[in-house]
């Protein structure tokens, strides 16, 4: 059974600070995506990392990919008050293409002044 | 207008009630998805949908049926509603492109008292 592990769960962090999302996983996987939810809206794809080693970067935020590690990061960088929303990793079971999509339980993120 | 929609965007219900939830996109997308969010709990899968011949279930579906009546349309049933059903459902689509990138309607939240 695929399982995937976040954390922080709970992140506040000031800004201009610099800060890291983890995501663990526990079987061989294809590919992952991070998606951003703000209060009470609809799941916003942010990447999706399809090979070891893949890096994606959009304005402050930018993801790696390390398969032989099962892990992936979200690297937060100068945060902003914007960037304040709950951050999913999303990773597919093998061979599923991507709709037996696990979850991760979500990394809330509070940016303050 | 947004490319994937659902309603009603609010329920509030009793037990034991039948309630219906609509998605429809306008992406074009053969696959369509159901999931439900419990609060620190990340999405479930209920039922996902290949095409409209095609419907499989995912990791909770007992308690829900659904129905794929076009390629746009993806409906979730609740044949009889019990509390703990109460939370936010979000329908979503996706290409079985290289990324395959699952995108999600604005959700509906669903209150089974």
């Amino acid at each position: 059974e695929l399982k995937v592990e976040q954390n922080p769960l709970f992140l506040s962090m000031q800004e201009g600070k610099n800060y890291t999302i983890y995501c663990n996983y526990s079987t061989t996987s294809d590919r992952l995506y991070w998606y951003r939810q703000d209060p009470g809206k609809s799941l916003e794809s942010l990447f999706v990392l399809l090979s070891n080693g893949a890096v994606k970067q959009e304005g402050r935020l930018m993801a790696s990919l390390d398969t032989k590690a099962r892990l992936s990061t979200l690297h937060i960088t100068a945060a902003v008050h914007d960037l304040s929303a709950t951050y999913f990793c999303a990773v597919n079971q093998p061979g599923a293409g991507s709709y037996q999509l696990t979850f991760g339980k979500g990394t809330k993120l509070s940016v303050i002044p | 207008d947004a490319d994937v929609t659902q309603t009603p965007r609010n329920r509030i219900t009793k037990t034991g009630k039948r309630i219906m939830l609509e998605c429809s996109q306008t992406k074009g997308h053969d696959r369509m998805y159901w999931y439900r969010q419990d609060p620190g709990l990340g999405l479930q899968l209920i039922y996902y949908s290949f095409d409209v011949k095609d419907i499989n279930k995912g990791e909770i579906s007992d308690g829900y049926s659904v129905s794929r009546q076009a390629q746009a349309k993806f409906s979730l049933s609740l044949e009889s509603a019990i509390p703990n059903q109460t939370a936010l459902y979000f329908c979503a689509t996706s290409d079985p492109t290289v990324t395959d990138t699952q995108y999600f309607g604005p959700g509906t939240r669903l209150t089974v008292l």
